[in-house]
């Protein structure tokens, strides 16, 4: 059974960093990109970037490129998402999930994110 | 703003039909994929190009694509089929992913 599974809530403060994790079973983890989606509260899903974890390929969006890091450790089999300096708009759910540019077939269960003071 | 726009907000009466639709310029050159997100919980997976439907959707659940438009449709919708619905697919460039805005669907 293909199963992604995230890292736990995190409660931070401005300007801290962070790391979360995703962590894939059940599958060949280096052959499938992994992908980073930010879900704000109340709004839409947001495409962050992308990871090869066979190669660490990694595709940004224009709109998260030079705010976070994506990389991942395929010996782990386990996947990231990176904050060098936290933000209150940084507030969000963030999801993994296995697939391609194309179509994302399984996902994490999410990541809360709450950045406040 | 989303490079691929969906309505805000669609309803339907149950066991009716009920089309969802996404549109944009890239959808001329690139497939969409669609999921359902329903509250609290994390987006599924339920379509991607034409018709091709990942294992345990129903196929009462199927997908079109004509010019910049591509849609979702839901025959005989259940109560269960109550969610948003998110497109996606590659922005005008090609080289980046996009997701539409949603389409909150309410089974009355």
């Amino acid at each position: 059974e293909v199963q992604l599974v995230q890292s736990g809530a995190e409660v931070k403060k401005p300007g801290e960093s962070l790391k979360i994790s995703c962590k894939g079973s059940g599958y060949n983890f280096p052959k499938y990109w992994i992908g980073w989606v930010r879900q704000m509260p109340g709004k839409g899903l947001e495409w962050m970037g992308i990871v090869y974890p066979d190669d660490s390929d990694t595709r940004y969006s224009p709109s998260f490129r030079g705010q976070v890091t994506i990389s991942a450790d395929k010996t782990i089999n386990t996947a990231y998402l990176q904050w060098n300096s936290l933000k209150a708009s940084d507030t969000a759910i963030y999801y993994c999930a296995r697939g391609s540019l194309s179509q994302l077939d399984y996902w994490g269960q999410g990541t809360l994110v709450t950045v406040s003071s | 703003s989303s490079e691929l726009t969906q309505d805000p907000a669609v309803s339907v009466a149950l066991g009716q039909t009920v089309r969802i639709t996404c549109q944009g310029d890239s959808l001329r050159r690139y497939n969409v994929s669609w999921y359902l997100q329903k509250p609290g919980q994390a987006p599924v997976f339920v379509m991607y190009g034409e018709n091709i439907r990942p294992s345990g959707i129903p196929d009462r659940v199927s997908g079109s694509s004509s010019g910049n438009t591509a849609s979702l449709t839901i025959t005989g919708a259940q109560a269960e089929d109550e969610a948003d619905y998110y497109c996606k697919s590659r922005d005008s460039s090609g080289n980046h992913v996009v997701f539409g805005g949603g389409t909150k669907l309410t089974v009355l």
